[in-house]
């Protein structure tokens, strides 16, 4: 059964850090490209990252850019969104998804919250 | 960046009723990276189209897709209770990954 499980969200101060998990069980991690994609309260969606299925390379939106760092660890199946300089607009749910055909988001985890507030 | 556009913004319909979304695009999308998401309160997306008009694995016939260049199109013949959810297009280029801003489609 395919899985995607975000953790590390909470509460945090405008210009902290914050780092996410995603742990993948249930398809060859190490072979798929993966996302994180947020979605703030009551809004749309918004794709934050993405990085091969090497860690080779890596894209962001520019709304992120120079801020997160996407990364991945194959041995432990886990992807990685590490977030310095958050903002109040950061606030969203935080979404991995894995690289699906036709450049979709093919599976998707539950999310994790995360709250950028003073 | 190509910006999608959907509408309406809300579709109110009642079961067995045909639902037509539609996404417009500023810029021509290749038909290749063009998908549709369904979203349910709670829930992460799924992903329904994917090509424009391909079904993803399990999506019911009731769905299909259309379109080409800056216009597509998404179709639900018969609405069924567990369609009333809010829909997303998505599309990808030059390395970078957009979503319309959604419709609801609600109970009638």
């Amino acid at each position: 059964q395919v899985q995607l499980v975000e953790s590390g969200g909470g509460v945090v101060q405008p210009g902290r850090s914050l780092r996410l998990s995603c742990e993948v069980s249930g398809f060859t991690f190490s072979t798929y490209g993966m996302h994180w994609v947020r979605q703030a309260p009551g809004k749309g969606l918004e794709w934050v990252a993405v990085l091969s299925y090497d860690g080779g390379k890596k894209y962001y939106a520019d709304s992120v850019k120079g801020r997160f760092t996407i990364s991945r660890d194959n041995s432990k199946n886990t992807l990685y969104l590490q977030m310095n300089s958050l903002r109040a607009e950061d606030t969203a749910v935080y979404h991995c998804a894995k690289w699906g055909i036709s450049r979709t988001f093919d599976i998707w985890g539950q999310g994790t919250m995360v709250t950028v507030s003073s | 960046e190509i910006v999608l556009t959907q509408s309406p913004g809300t579709l109110s319909l009642s079961p067995g009723e045909r639902a037509t979304l539609s996404c417009r695009a500023s810029q021509s999308v290749t038909s290749t990276y063009l998908a549709w998401y369904q979203q349910k309160p709670g829930q992460a997306p799924r992903l329904l189209i994917y090509g424009a008009s391909s079904r993803a694995t399990g999506i019911p016939d009731r769905f299909s897709g259309s379109g080409s260049g800056t216009d597509f199109t998404l179709t639900i013949s018969r609405l069924e209770p567990e369609d009333f959810a809010v829909y997303y297009c998505q599309q990808y280029g030059s390395s970078l990954w957009t979503f319309g801003q959604g419709t609801r489609v609600e109970i009638k």
